[in-house]
């Protein structure tokens, strides 16, 4: 099953925060954050790992709670950079990374 | 630089028409991978391939038909048994094995049928 992204869109003054959700039905291995700015392809943000740490950078960061099966992108301060479409991707297993379930993708528009 | 190569960037298809988009990789990894998008939506899985000579229908996958006969390439043909193929195709890689690794995507290419 597609894992369920929230919210669908928002929309941010540039210095707001952010935060987009993935959640699944199934208990999750890993979960990946990606971006994708209009007529471009994704880029890779992230991967959360069951057992992993908290990861990110100052202003991008994610969490995993492997209870909930859910992942949540925290973006900080937000910039005029951080538009675009966000997506999750999850696997099931270890042996499963070649093959990612996707969310249907949130939209961030950040305003000056 | 390493990284994915997609040709052409765009693409127009007369009816009936078979089309072969290109892709290449310099980085070394296992698995490569075919989207397709539609305006406002996310990624639909055409085929995949974890080694070479071998390959796997994605959701999508009636219509297209791949080859991977080397590491390096993972063309993708859109048949003219495709009836809607006008669209935005991706194409990605990765390690296989690690137990976790991001995908890097080509930059894509736009499908349209005239």
């Amino acid at each position: 099953q597609q894992p369920v992204q929230s919210p669908q869109a928002v929309i941010l003054r540039e210095g707001e925060d952010a935060v987009i959700n993935c959640s699944s039905s199934k208990a999750l291995y890993s979960v990946h954050w990606y971006r994708q700015k209009h007529g471009e392809a994704p880029v890779f943000l992230m991967i959360l790992l069951k057992g992993g740490e908290q990861k990110g950078h100052e202003k991008i960061s994610a969490s995993f709670n492997e209870k909930k099966q859910q992942s949540s992108l925290y973006l900080t301060a937000s910039q005029l950079s951080y538009s675009g479409t966000y997506f999750c991707g999850t696997t099931t297993t270890m042996d499963s990374n070649y093959q990612l379930i996707w969310g249907a993708g949130t939209k961030l528009i950040i305003k000056p | 630089d390493g990284g994915i190569t997609q040709s052409p960037k765009y693409l127009f298809r007369k009816e009936g028409q078979n089309v072969t988009l290109s892709c290449e990789q310099n980085l070394n990894h296992d698995a490569m991978y075919w989207y397709r998008q539609d305006p406002g939506q996310g990624l639909r899985l055409i085929y995949y391939s974890q080694i070479v000579n071998d390959f796997q229908k994605g959701d999508i996958a009636e219509g297209y038909s791949v080859s991977r006969e080397k590491k390096e390439s993972f063309p993708l043909t859109v048949t003219s048994a495709q009836k809607n193929p006008t669209a935005f195709y991706l194409c990605a890689s990765t390690l296989t094995g690690t137990g976790g690794s991001g995908y890097t995507f080509g930059s894509g290419t736009r499908l349209t049928v005239v």
